[in-house]
């Protein structure tokens, strides 16, 4: 059974840095095909995908927020970490870690491209 | 960057079909993901793939993609389908950006 789950402060200040830790269990970053990824949700609003991470530690970034974004890995402890720079009142959202499987058919198999299980979310309020 | 398009809301009643699209340039080039999300949960992937159903995903929910749309078809809607839906792609074309959709309220009338 794969699980995940997100944990962090639930308010920061404007300006401050947000440090945000998904711990999953159920499977291993260290396995070839896996990823795991941050998508966030402002209140009332669309999901918007933040950053993913494979398990070869390639890094994939949203254009939009790639400069205020790093997201790691300790394989050894089942966990990956994001980190945004500059936390502003319109970041806040609930966020969530997700699962990323490759996928094969029956002809091919293909990098992560989807969410297959994703963690409960934790609610990131900004305000001073 | 790559946009998808959703209809904000689909109001369907009980027993009937809904379904939900999802525009894009060329979208049919592309492998399309969709998720379901309830009020106060995390979202739930309920077709990836164009049309693969993951395990404990009903048959009623199925999926179709050409041209520059793809589709959800819930089929035989039930109380409980009640929820958002987004799609979501990975688009090669733009630093292997992951995209999702606007999303769509279904309501069940």
């Amino acid at each position: 059974q794969i699980t995940l789950k997100e944990s962090g402060p639930t308010v920061v200040k404007p300006t401050q840095t947000l440090t945000l830790t998904c711990t999953f269990s159920g499977f291993s970053l260290s396995t070839s095909g896996v990823g795991v990824g941050w998508i966030r949700q402002p209140p009332g609003k669309a999901l918007e995908w933040l950053a993913l991470i494979y398990w070869d530690d390639d890094k994939r970034y949203s254009p939009s927020l790639k400069s205020r974004l790093t997201i790691t890995k300790d394989t050894s402890k089942n966990q990956v970490v994001l980190t945004m720079t500059n936390m502003d009142p319109v970041d806040t959202a609930t966020y969530y870690c997700a699962h990323s499987p490759e996928y094969c058919s029956s002809t091919n198999c293909y990098l992560p491209r989807h969410f297959q299980h994703w963690g409960q979310g934790t609610l990131v309020t900004v305000s001073s | 960057s790559y946009v998808l398009t959703q209809p904000p809301s689909v109001s369907v009643a009980p027993g009937k079909t809904a379904r939900i699209t999802c525009g894009g340039n060329n979208i049919g080039s592309k492998s399309v993901h969709w998720y379901q999300q309830k009020p106060g949960q995390a979202p739930v992937l309920v077709i990836y793939y164009d049309s693969d159903r993951p395990s404990g995903i009903p048959e009623r929910f199925s999926g179709s993609n050409s041209g520059n749309t793809a589709t959800l078809t819930i089929s035989r809607v039930e109380a409980g389908d009640e929820a958002d839906y987004y799609c979501q792609v990975w688009d090669s074309s733009s630093d292997h950006n992951y995209v999702f959709g606007t999303g769509t309220k279904v309501t069940v009338l």
